[in-house]
């Protein structure tokens, strides 16, 4: 089992609200990445980071943002909640090698109304 | 367009039976392929990974094949239980960049 949490698990919120995505592990990782995930379709990549103070955008425009203070900790948050933005989105960490394992957390289904 | 294909789609198998998925890939440099099982609600886990010279690679009941040169690889599944049914990912990540490309997923539904 893989220490990586993310909370809330579930979300329904209204349009407009902002909300925070939370995401640590305790795994010492440097890296760390958010995926969206629609039902039957693949992960996509949103954001990622290699370490404290650094992040980057992923393959998928999102208007999310993330921050990395502290080596353990990664939230996402949504300034502005839309209905496209209902999915589920899953954080993973990795350690720094070619053939990282990246471990995921149980991830949050957000729904926006 | 995605350049990791799983096949089939979704599944469904009786309990103690065997099964086959299937993943197509056109990532190029290559790196190495993993599956992940993924079950309702929760994320994927790892379950084997292979790289350029590595043919088979088995994970209890799960064997995971790798043909480099058509790029194919396959996932096993030996004497099914209840617990196997959760979606399999095949993911391939690129030798440059280490971009990871993700397939949609088989859904595998095992039944009593």
């Amino acid at each position: 089992e893989a220490d990586i949490y993310q909370t809330p698990r579930y979300l329904v919120i209204g349009t407009g609200k902002k909300i925070t995505l939370e995401c640590s592990q305790t795994m010492g990782h440097d890296k760390m990445y958010w995926y969206q995930q629609d039902p039957g379709m693949e992960l996509h990549l949103i954001h990622y980071s290699y370490g404290v103070n650094s992040t980057e955008k992923g393959d998928l425009s999102s208007e999310s943002t993330v921050s990395r203070i502290r080596t353990e900790h990664f939230p996402l948050t949504l300034e502005s909640a839309r209905p496209s933005h209902t999915s589920q989105y899953l954080c993973a960490s990795s350690a720094e090698q070619a053939m990282d394992t990246q471990y995921f957390g149980p991830g949050t289904r957000l729904t926006v109304l | 367009k995605n350049q990791v294909e799983q096949s089939p789609q979704s599944l469904i198998i009786l309990e103690g039976k065997n099964c086959t998925l299937q993943c197509n890939y056109t990532v190029s440099p290559f790196s190495n392929l993993r599956w992940y099982k993924q079950d309702t609600g929760r994320g994927p886990v790892s379950l084997t990974i292979m790289t350029f010279s590595e043919n088979t690679k088995s994970n209890g009941r799960y064997t995971a094949t790798l043909d480099a040169d058509t790029k194919q690889s396959s996932l096993h599944i030996t004497a099914s239980q209840l617990s196997d049914s959760a979606s399999y990912i095949c993911v391939v990540r690129e030798a440059s960049g280490y971009a990871l490309n993700f397939g949609k997923g088989t859904s595998l539904l095992v039944t009593p």
